[in-house]
C-alpha cells in the first residue's frame, strides 16, 4: 500500500513564526504535490514538485515556499505565518507516466495547522 | 482555466436512500482525466475512481456508480442505499494535461454527505 505521512495532525504557532511540515512517501513516487483545504473552496494546490529539486507553483503559492531535497520527501515553509494561513495542509504523491495521463494521486492524513 | 462545481454543499439522507453527488466541469482540453474522492472524519482522501475523457461508459463498483456525460460536461456520483459509514466529504477533480508533469488537479468545494441511521 502506498503510504504517504506527514509530520503533525495538529500544530499550532504564532504570527509571525517560520513552519515547517513535513511530507513524506514511501513508494518511490516522483511527483509531490502541498494543497490546502479550506471550507467551501475545496483543495488548492500551494505547490508541486516533479522531481528531486523541482518545483513549480500551483495556484496559490504566495507566502509559501518548499523544498525537495530528496525524492521521498516533500517540506512545505511558512516564512513568516500569518493568520489567514490557518487551514487544513494536505500532500499527496503520485507516479509520472506521461503516456497513460495523470496518475492517481495519494492522500496524506492531513495537518491542521492554526496560527494565533 | 479549468473549473469544478459541486453545487451541492451538504446532503442530508436517512441510511439506505440513494443519494446523487452533482459534478459539473469546464476545460478548453479535448483530453482529459475526471477524478471521485472520499474524506472521512479521519481527514484522509481516499481515491475512487479516475476516468478519461474518451471513454464514456458509466460504471458501477459495488454501490457505488458513476455516469459520465461529455455533453454536459458533468461526472455525478450515486450512492446506493447508503449506510453510515458513507458519511463524508466527497470531492470532484479534473485534472490538467497542459502542465509539464501532467498531473495537477482542480478540485471542485466538496459535498459533504451525511448518511443518518
Amino acid at each position: 500500500d502506498v503510504k504517504v505521512t506527514q509530520s503533525s495532525r495538529y500544530l499550532v504557532k504564532r504570527t509571525g513564526e517560520k513552519v515547517f511540515l513535513e511530507c513524506v512517501q514511501d513508494m518511490d513516487h516522483e511527483n509531490m504535490f502541498w494543497y490546502r483545504q479550506d471550507p467551501g473552496l475545496g483543495l488548492r494546490l500551494i505547490y508541486f514538485s516533479y522531481d528531486v529539486k523541482m518545483k513549480e507553483k500551483g495556484d496559490i503559492p504566495e507566502g509559501y515556499s518548499v523544498s525537495r531535497e530528496k525524492k521521498e520527501r516533500f517540506s512545505l515553509i511558512l516564512e513568516s505565518a500569518s493568520t489567514n494561513q490557518t487551514s487544513m495542509y494536505l500532500c499527496a504523491s503520485s507516479p509520472s507516466n506521461r503516456d497513460r495521463g495523470p496518475e492517481t494521486q495519494y492522500f496524506g492524513p492531513g495537518t491542521r495547522l492554526t496560527v494565533l | 482555466a479549468q473549473k469544478v462545481t459541486q453545487a451541492q454543499t451538504e446532503i442530508s439522507v436517512v441510511e439506505k436512500e440513494d443519494v446523487t453527488l452533482d459534478c459539473v466541469y469546464e476545460t478548453r482540453d479535448t483530453t482529459y482525466y475526471l477524478f471521485w474522492y472520499k474524506q472521512p472524519p479521519s481527514g484522509e482522501l481516499v481515491f475512487l475512481i479516475r476516468r478519461n475523457s474518451f471513454d464514456e461508459q458509466n460504471e458501477i463498483s459495488g454501490r457505488y456508480s458513476w455516469n459520465f456525460q461529455k455533453s454536459t460536461s458533468s461526472f455525478n456520483f450515486t450512492i446506493t442505499a447508503s449506510q453510515v459509514v458513507d458519511s463524508a466529504v466527497y470531492f470532484c477533480a479534473l485534472s490538467d494535461l497542459r502542465q509539464a508533469a501532467g498531473n495537477k488537479l482542480t478540485f471542485g468545494g466538496g459535498t459533504r454527505v451525511l448518511v443518518k441511521p
